[in-house]
C-alpha cells in the first residue's frame, strides 16, 4: 500500500501558540486529502476534505480561521492550528486518496498535540 | 450521508476464543465498507473492506467479515483470538462517489487475556 508521512509525531506548544502538522504522500499522487481529529479514547472525526485544485471543505463544528488547511501539492498537505488551547489537545490524522481511486484511503501515522 | 453504529463498546475474551465485533451502518446510497485496527499511540492499518461482490471478506491476521445488506451490517470474526489481537478496532463507511471521506463508528476495545 501507499505510504503517507505526518511531521511532526508530537508536538508540545503553548497555549496561543501555532502550530503546523505536515502531511506528505511518499510514492503516489493524492488527489483527495481528509484530516480527521481523534480525542482520547474516541472515534476519529472527519474535520475537513480537499479535493485538487479547490480549497478545502469543512465539517460542520469545525472552526475553518483556527484550522488552517492547505493542500499545497498532489504530495502534501498540512494542518495549522492556530492560537491553540488546550481542549485543541488531540491526535491528529491526515488521510490520502490515491488519483483514480474511489474508495482507497491511505493514513498517516498521526500527529499528538498537547496545548500546555 | 452515511452512519456507522459499533455495538460494543468493549469485548472482553480470552486468548484462543473466537469473536465477534458489531457493526451496522446507514445509508441511502451504495456503500463501501472498511474494518481498521489501531494499536496504543499507533495510525490505523486496513483489515479488511467490501467493495463488491462476494458477501464474505478475508483480511489480514486471520480476520474476515460478513456482508449482510438486508441487516445492514459488517461484523468482524476471528476464529480464536490471540493477547495481541488486543487493540482498538473500528468499522468505516463511504459511499462509492468520489471524493468521500470515511466515516467511522466510534470504535470497540478488544482485550485478549490468557
Amino acid at each position: 500500500g501507499a505510504v503517507v508521512s505526518q511531521h511532526p509525531s508530537r508536538v508540545i506548544c503553548k497555549s496561543g501558540t501555532s502550530v503546523k502538522i505536515e502531511c506528505r504522500s511518499l510514492d503516489f499522487q493524492a488527489t483527495t486529502m481528509f484530516w480527521y481529529r481523534q480525542f482520547p479514547k474516541q472515534s476519529l472525526m472527519l474535520m475537513a476534505t480537499s479535493n485538487e485544485g479547490s480549497k478545502a471543505t469543512y465539517e460542520q463544528g469545525v472552526e475553518k480561521d483556527k484550522f488552517l488547511i492547505n493542500h499545497a501539492s498532489l504530495t502534501l498537505s498540512t494542518l495549522t492550528v492556530t492560537s491553540a488551547h488546550p481542549e485543541d489537545s488531540s491526535f491528529y490524522i491526515c488521510s490520502l486518496r490515491v488519483r483514480g481511486s474511489s474508495y482507497e484511503q491511505y493514513f498517516g501515522p498521526g500527529t499528538r498535540l498537547t496545548v500546555t | 450521508a452515511q452512519s456507522v453504529t459499533q455495538l460494543d463498546s468493549q469485548v472482553p475474551v480470552f486468548e484462543e476464543a473466537p469473536v465477534e465485533l458489531r457493526c451496522n451502518y446507514s445509508s441511502s446510497v451504495s456503500v463501501y465498507l472498511f474494518w481498521y485496527v489501531q494499536y496504543p499511540n499507533q495510525g490505523l492499518q486496513l483489515l479488511l473492506k467490501y467493495l463488491s461482490g462476494s458477501t464474505l471478506v478475508k483480511g489480514i491476521n486471520g480476520f474476515e467479515a460478513e456482508f449482510n445488506k438486508s441487516q445492514t451490517s459488517f461484523h468482524l470474526r476471528k476464529p480464536s483470538v490471540h493477547i495481541s489481537d488486543t487493540a482498538e478496532y473500528f468499522c468505516a463507511v463511504s459511499s462509492n462517489q468520489a471524493g468521500t471521506a470515511l466515516i467511522f463508528g466510534k470504535g470497540t476495545t478488544l482485550s485478549v487475556s490468557s
